[in-house]
């Protein structure tokens, strides 16, 4: 089944204990894309990847990290979480053409306490 | 970047069409507009998208105006299923990367 999975689900833990939430997609998609979703506020990006070793930022990049070194994955990191990242997360990924869909994976909610 | 514009909720009963607005006043020819809907609890699924002509699939359809500086999507008869936060976006060659989404209209369905 085609699919974008995200972990873990849900995830508790202190300001400054760095994470990482994996994303990895089946679909061989070249883009891959990181959201924050807070009430309110919509879907606003984090990082982008256009393929393979190529990232970039999007609206909201302070106190994130990315890495794309296989195309299937592109785990988002942060060094040293603190309470205003608590969110709902999700990743998503497409073919590189304008009329591609993205596909989005169920989302990581996370609190930093 | 192109900006899209929808109201912040609508209501409907089920079995009733729904047509959800968007206005893209600043839309470029080359932008196409996606709509994506999020159900409770999840991510954003793919609905429908379009650049010119109006489309149909199974979930629903793409009304674009003819300037298109707006268009409608349209649920025929909507279920309790229905019931989510539906977005429209553009995705152009200036913005078809870096792109996040508004909030949103919030459709409710009344049994």
């Amino acid at each position: 089944e085609a699919q974008v999975t995200q972990n873990p689900r849900y995830l508790i833990t202190v300001t400054g204990k760095k994470l990482t939430v994996t994303c990895s997609q089946n679909m061989n998609h070249e883009y891959m894309s990181w959201y924050r979703q807070d009430p309110g506020l919509g879907l606003r990006q984090i990082y982008y990847s256009m393929n393979v070793e190529v990232t970039d930022k999007g609206d909201v990049p302070e106190g994130y990290k990315v890495s794309r070194k296989e195309k299937r994955n592109f785990p988002l990191i942060l060094e040293s979480p603190s309470p205003n990242q608590t969110s709902l997360y999700f990743c998503a990924s497409r073919y590189s053409t304008r009329d591609s869909p993205l596909h989005f994976g169920n989302g990581t909610r996370l609190t930093v306490t | 970047d192109a900006k899209t514009t929808q109201p912040n909720s609508m209501e409907s009963n089920e079995e009733e069409p729904v047509h959800l607005p968007c206005n893209h006043s600043t839309i470029s020819g080359t932008d196409y507009i996606h709509w994506y809907r999020q159900l409770p609890s999840q991510g954003p699924e793919y609905v429908i998208h379009g650049l010119t002509s109006n489309v149909n699939n199974r979930m629903a359809s793409l009304a674009i105006a003819e300037d298109r500086k707006s268009s409608t999507l349209i649920l025929h008869r909507a279920t309790l299923r229905d019931a989510a936060v539906y977005y429209c976006i553009l995705r152009g060659l200036q913005s078809d990367y870096k792109l996040s989404f508004g909030a949103g209209t919030t459709v409710t369905v009344r049994a």
